[in-house]
């Protein structure tokens, strides 16, 4: 495996399940994120782990919790969702403290909320 | 905070003709711009860069310009070729900063064969 890989790739969930998306980085960065990608939107940044150390993001709704056991895995777990969250949600490493921390995107989970 | 705004939204034009893809950012704090390259079912991909320092940068054939004092910054495609066919986001970020990339909404562009 190479890159960022993401799982799954579709999720289709009712508004009361509880669900999981996994990220993981294969390129040895000490940054992850979650971007939520809506149509006709600019990418929305939702947390970013560098060092494994949580950057705040207070816009998010609480139903989104992320995990990161550790710098190659990042998790996003989902819980009591509405059907506006149906987006692709995007999961990106970089490498802080090199000159321009390029993002490195995975293929994205397409999430349906119904 | 940075805001960044994007025009076109939609773009088609005809094979090995130009496409310009226009970028205007708020921050004057800004001082790094990135474009990534969406190919349908695929992740974001950095395709070119800029620092407030150039005022152009080439690669091949794509190319950005910069106008630090206007804040406008443009991707420029030329002999556009079917597989150009992307949405193409530009940014902007304060180079340093690692979590504080501001995108712009995106442009479709559709090459036709």
């Amino acid at each position: 495996e190479t890159g960022v890989t993401q799982t799954p790739r579709h999720l289709v969930m009712g508004m009361t399940n509880k669900k999981s998306l996994k990220c993981e980085q294969h390129l040895g960065h000490n940054a992850m994120y979650w971007y939520k990608q809506s149509a006709k939107k600019p990418l929305e940044l939702m947390f970013v782990y560098n060092f494994k150390e949580q950057t705040e993001n207070n816009s998010v709704p609480s139903r989104f919790s992320p995990e990161c056991p550790n710098s190659s895995h990042l998790f996003l777990h989902l819980h009591t969702l509405q059907p506006e969250d149906s987006a692709l949600y995007l999961c990106a490493s970089s490498q802080v403290g090199q000159s321009t921390g390029e993002l490195f995107f995975g293929e994205g989970s397409r999430l349906t909320v119904l | 905070g940075e805001n960044v705004e994007q025009h076109p939204s939609t773009l088609s034009v005809q094979e090995g003709d130009s496409a310009v893809i226009k970028c205007t950012y708020s921050d004057s704090a800004s001082n790094y711009f990135p474009w990534y390259k969406q190919e349908l079912g695929k992740g974001p991909q950095l395709i070119i860069d800029i620092r407030s320092n150039v005022g152009e940068k080439k690669d091949q054939r794509i190319a950005v310009t910069l106008n630090k004092t206007a804040k406008h910054f443009s991707l420029h495609i030329t002999e556009t070729q079917p597989e150009d066919s992307a949405v193409y986001f530009c940014a902007a970020k304060e180079e340093t900063s690692y979590d504080k990339v501001i995108f712009g909404p995106g442009t479709s562009l559709s090459v036709i064969p």
